[in-house]
C-alpha cells in the first residue's frame, strides 16, 4: 500500500523553507526519502529508521515520528538545485520484503 | 562504475507484440524490483526479486512477467502488450536486508499503440 505525500506539489522562492509529509496507515519500520530531476532516475537522499536514527544527506534534514506513523523531510534556504520531485519509501517486513513502496510524489519547483 | 542498466531506453511498439525490458547490474546486489511511473501516480511496484530464483508480485503485476536466473540480471516481460501499459518503467537494486538505499536506473518509455 502506497504511503501517502503532502502536499503533491510545492512553488517557493529561493531561500525559502518547504516541508514534505510522508504517512501511512501502518506501522513505519522505516522511511526513504529519494528525489528525481525531470528525465531523470530517482536519487537516493536518506533513509529515517525507527527509534530516530538518521542516515544520508547532510544538507537535507528529516524527521521520524513512529507515534503518528510519519516522516517529514525538510529543505531549509532552497537552492534551484533542490527543484525535482521527491519521493518517500517505506518498507513493509511484515509484508515479507524490506523493498520499499513508494508515494505519489511531491513536485518541488524552486524560482530564483 | 556502479550502475544499474536498462535496455531498451526507449520503445515504440504495437499491441500485442511481445516485448522484453532488461535491467542488469554490477553492484552484486541480492533485491532487484521493477517499478513503472505514470503521472500522478508516482513509483508503483510491479515485481520483485529478493535472490535467484525468488520473485514476488509487487502493487500492479497484472501484464507483466519476470525472471531471475541469474544474480545481476532481472528482465520484464509484456507477454502481449496493450496501450496502458504506456509508461516510463524504472528497474531497482539493493543490497540484501532493511535499510538499504535503492539504486535505480535510468528509466525505459514504453509507448504500446
Amino acid at each position: 500500500q502506497q504511503p501517502v505525500q503532502s502536499p503533491q506539489a510545492v512553488i517557493l522562492r529561493e531561500g525559502e523553507d518547504a516541508v514534505i509529509n510522508c504517512s501511512s496507515s501502518k506501522a513505519l519500520y522505516s522511511v526513504h526519502w529519494y528525489r528525481q530531476k525531470h528525465g531523470e532516475a530517482p536519487v537516493f537522499l536518506m533513509i529515517l529508521l525507527k527509534g530516530g536514527e538518521q542516515k544520508g544527506h547532510d544538507k537535507i534534514s528529516a524527521s521520524f515520528n513512529e507515534k503518528k506513523q510519519q516522516s517529514s523531510l525538510y529543505l531549509t534556504a532552497s537552492q534551484l538545485s533542490y527543484s525535482g520531485t521527491y519521493f518517500c519509501g517505506t518498507e513493509d517486513p511484515s509484508g515479507g520484503s524490506y523493498i520499499p513502496t513508494f508515494g505519489r510524489g511531491t513536485s518541488l519547483i524552486v524560482h530564483p | 562504475e556502479a550502475q544499474v542498466t536498462q535496455n531498451p531506453r526507449y520503445l515504440i511498439t504495437v499491441t500485442g507484440k511481445k516485448l522484453t525490458v532488461t535491467c542488469s547490474q554490477n553492484m552484486n546486489h541480492e533485491y532487484m524490483s521493477w517499478y513503472r511511473q505514470d503521472p500522478g501516480l508516482g513509483l508503483r511496484q510491479i515485481y520483485y526479486s529478493m535472490n535467484v530464483e525468488v520473485t514476488d508480485k509487487g502493487d500492479v503485476p497484472e501484464g507483466y512477467k519476470v525472471s531471475r536466473k541469474e544474480k545481476r540480471n532481472f528482465p520484464l516481460i509484456l507477454e502481449s502488450p496493450s496501450p496502458n501499459q504506456t509508461s516510463l518503467y524504472f528497474c531497482a537494486s539493493s543490497l540484501a536486508g532493511d535499510n538499504q538505499p535503492q539504486h535505480f536506473g535510468d528509466g525505459t518509455r514504453l509507448s504500446i499503440l
